[in-house]
């Protein structure tokens, strides 16, 4: 029953620092999210992956990188970190892209940059 | 870090009383609707769904209400427990979208 799980669950960066950020599900969904949270601004979709084999961008994608890496996982990177990407990011997963499927939310890597 | 609830728009009330958290969508198109309660350190948890097919659909202690005339989506919550407090987020889903569009959210807060 572990659902989405997450790693790490919090991480301090300095400056220009690279990280992966990883993400699996044992569900067997077929999509993936990456979204952010900033206080006040709500979830804010930065990457997904509507199947295996596909990434497309959200809505804030600048200064992130995804990796499909097999059905059940699906990672983050932050090439050169910035303090504007400290945030919360969660991962979340659902049956299938578009209507009628809601996700299933892992429990958030908190980030900061320094 | 700085609470994801700060500068949300805040309900308080006493234990036992009905809450009614309100959402206004955005998009006119959108059929799909969902409700996330998210607690404080923790991810978003589904709560409830509606169709937009359907004006209400009930669950274990919440209703939601949809009215597309308005664009304006409702959670009540039944006799509301300090267990209920958390931060409520509508989502929403246009068709022919992969995804789920999120609103900011609204903090519950229940006093014992």
């Amino acid at each position: 029953n572990a659902g989405v799980t997450q790693t790490p669950k919090f991480q301090v960066l300095k400056t220009g620092q690279s990280m992966t950020l990883q993400c699996a599900q044992d569900m067997n969904h077929n999509s993936m999210y990456w979204y952010r949270q900033d206080p006040g601004m709500g979830l804010r979709l930065i990457y997904y992956s509507a199947s295996e084999g596909t990434t497309d961008k959200g809505e804030v994608p600048n200064g992130y990188n995804v990796s499909r890496l097999n059905k059940r996982e699906f990672s983050l990177r932050l090439e050169s970190a910035a303090p504007s990407q400290t945030s919360v990011y969660f991962c979340a997963s659902s049956e299938a892209a578009g209507q009628g499927y809601g996700y299933t939310f892992g429990s958030g890597t908190r980030l900061t940059v320094v | 870090g700085e609470s994801v609830g700060l500068h949300l728009p805040t309900l308080s009330v006493q234990e036992g009383d009905n809450s009614i958290i309100n959402c206004a969508y955005s998009n006119s198109a959108s059929d799909y609707f969902i409700w996330y309660k998210q607690e404080s350190g923790k991810g978003p948890q589904f709560i409830i769904d509606i169709r937009s097919n359907m004006d209400k659909r009930q669950g274990q202690r919440v209703t939601v209400l949809l009215n597309k005339t308005v664009k304006h989506l409702s959670l009540q919550i039944a006799a509301t427990q300090p267990g209920d407090s958390a931060v409520y987020f509508c989502a929403e889903s246009p068709p022919g979208y992969s995804t789920l569009t999120f609103g900011k959210g609204t903090m519950l807060l229940v006093s014992p």
